[in-house]
């Protein structure tokens, strides 16, 4: 069964400190590995789709890379509207009746103070 | 602009009543999926229709019916509603093509059952 672990559960950064997040999985052959934004009373907001380990993915501040067993979101100078839940995902290969499922985290909370 | 819209926003209901809850998509996606999100933030999928065909069905109740009258709308019915099935709902959507891209989540429905 597909797995996702991520850590830490909670981050609490000052405004301007850079840190990571990560994303530990098993999956039976690796799809896509998703991470979203969600913000409270939202739905998860697409932010990166990464395929094959050495891939790595930017936008702003946010940073994605991938190895064979963990992914990391690296924020860099965060501000506070950068404050969310971040949720990793992993889809397996297609087939069966895994087509397009996917198989989440349970999160990690960012808070940014100014 | 709205890519995944659902209806209701908010749903309270008592325990043993049926309630509808309806989502659609204007981007054009030929797939469509309902997810539970519990109290403690997990995301996990319950079903996945492809061109109003049923191609995932994880282990849900029976008294959980989804219904997709086309490929842009997929509505969920739930009967006889149980206080353990107080969650918050959320209808994605995404291609099929090129192995099941990133999905596109809706708003959200926080049904309460009392």
């Amino acid at each position: 069964e597909d797995q996702v672990t991520q850590s830490p559960e909670a981050l609490r950064l000052q405004e301007g400190e850079s840190s990571s997040l990560n994303c530990s999985y098993t999956v039976s052959g690796l799809r896509g590995l998703f991470w979203y934004r969600q913000d409270p009373g939202k739905g998860p907001e697409f932010l990166f789709t990464l395929y094959s380990a050495g891939e790595e993915k930017e936008k702003e501040r946010l940073k994605a890379t991938l190895t064979k067993k963990e992914s990391f979101l690296h924020i860099t100078a965060p501000k506070p509207e950068d404050s969310a839940t971040y949720l990793c995902a992993v889809q397996a290969r297609a087939g069966g009746t895994s087509y397009g499922k996917l198989t989440f985290g349970q999160g990690t909370i960012l808070t940014v103070h100014p | 602009d709205t890519a995944v819209s659902q209806t209701p926003k908010y749903l309270v209901t008592q325990m043993g009543n049926d309630k509808s809850i309806k989502c659609e998509q204007n981007l054009g996606h030929d797939t469509m999926y309902w997810y539970k999100q519990d109290s403690k933030k997990f995301l996990k999928i319950m079903f996945s229709y492809n061109n109003k065909e049923l191609i995932i069905n994880e282990t849900v109740p029976n008294r959980f019916s989804p219904k997709s009258p086309d490929k842009a709308h997929l509505n969920l019915h739930i009967n006889s509603l149980e206080l353990g099935d107080s969650a918050v709902y959320f209808c994605a959507s995404s291609h099929r093509g090129g192995g099941f891209r990133e999905q596109f989540f809706g708003p959200g429905t926080r049904l309460t059952v009392l």
